[in-house]
């Protein structure tokens, strides 16, 4: 079975440019996540969707940050303007919760440099 | 609010030399406690699910225990390809589903 798929791998941007990143999670999993993961810290929510919808956005910065999730399927984020702080790992995960079992199958990241 | 701290930051230890990571944790409810590893550059990477204290999951040199206010990954006669990045993280079983993650322990092994 394919993992979750995301895409670029790395990218860098200039302060105030805007940066969108994609994932595609595996084929089924109705729930999708995007983490946002610091240099040295773990991963941390940023929104979860439960197929077309949004279930839980209260730690996204919504002034600058947004997110879609078309057709229940694939996802995107998008930084528009990048600040600084904003340079970290974003990290894509999907799960289809069976009974108490929910496990997050998490995609390889996109290194994002905020300059 | 859930939280999650792992100790110690960093480890380091010597092939074969056995030890314990430890994650300490306060949530309302628990729906399940994970453990995932992370190599540099990647995703993390699944281990363990643990859904009630007394309860224990084995994966090669690895085991996975859960008290109620803790949890321990014990590692037994280590090799240098375990060296990595070990998360622990919760779920809250009040209709959240997302991960709240401690900070890492990073475990090195030399050979």
């Amino acid at each position: 079975e394919a993992g979750v798929a995301q895409s670029p791998r790395y990218k860098i941007i200039e302060k105030r440019q805007s940066v969108a990143f994609w994932c595609n999670p595996i084929s089924g999993h109705a729930t999708l996540y995007w983490y946002q993961q610091i240099l040295g810290q773990g991963p941390k929510l940023l929104i979860q969707f439960q197929n077309n919808g949004v279930v839980d956005d209260s730690q996204l910065p919504k002034d600058r940050f947004s997110a879609e999730r078309l057709k229940g399927v694939d996802s995107t984020l998008k930084i528009q303007p990048a600040k600084l702080e904003d340079s970290a790992v974003y990290l894509c995960a999907s799960s289809s919760p069976r009974g108490r079992t929910d496990t997050q199958y998490f995609g390889p990241g996109t290194r994002l440099t905020v300059l | 609010e859930d939280q999650v701290t792992q100790s110690p930051e960093a480890l380091r230890l010597q092939e074969g030399e056995s030890s314990s990571l430890n994650c300490s944790y306060t949530v309302s409810g628990l729906r399940g406690l994970f453990w995932y590893r992370q190599d540099p550059g990647k995703g993390p990477e699944f281990l363990f699910t643990l859904y009630s204290a007394g309860e224990e999951k084995e994966k090669e040199r690895l085991k996975a225990t859960l008290t109620k206010k803790e949890s321990f990954l014990h590692i037994t006669a280590p090799k240098p390809e375990d060296s990595a990045t070990y998360l622990c993280a919760v779920q809250a079983g009040m209709g959240r589903r997302a991960l709240t993650f401690g900070s890492g322990t990073r475990l090195q092994v030399q050979p």
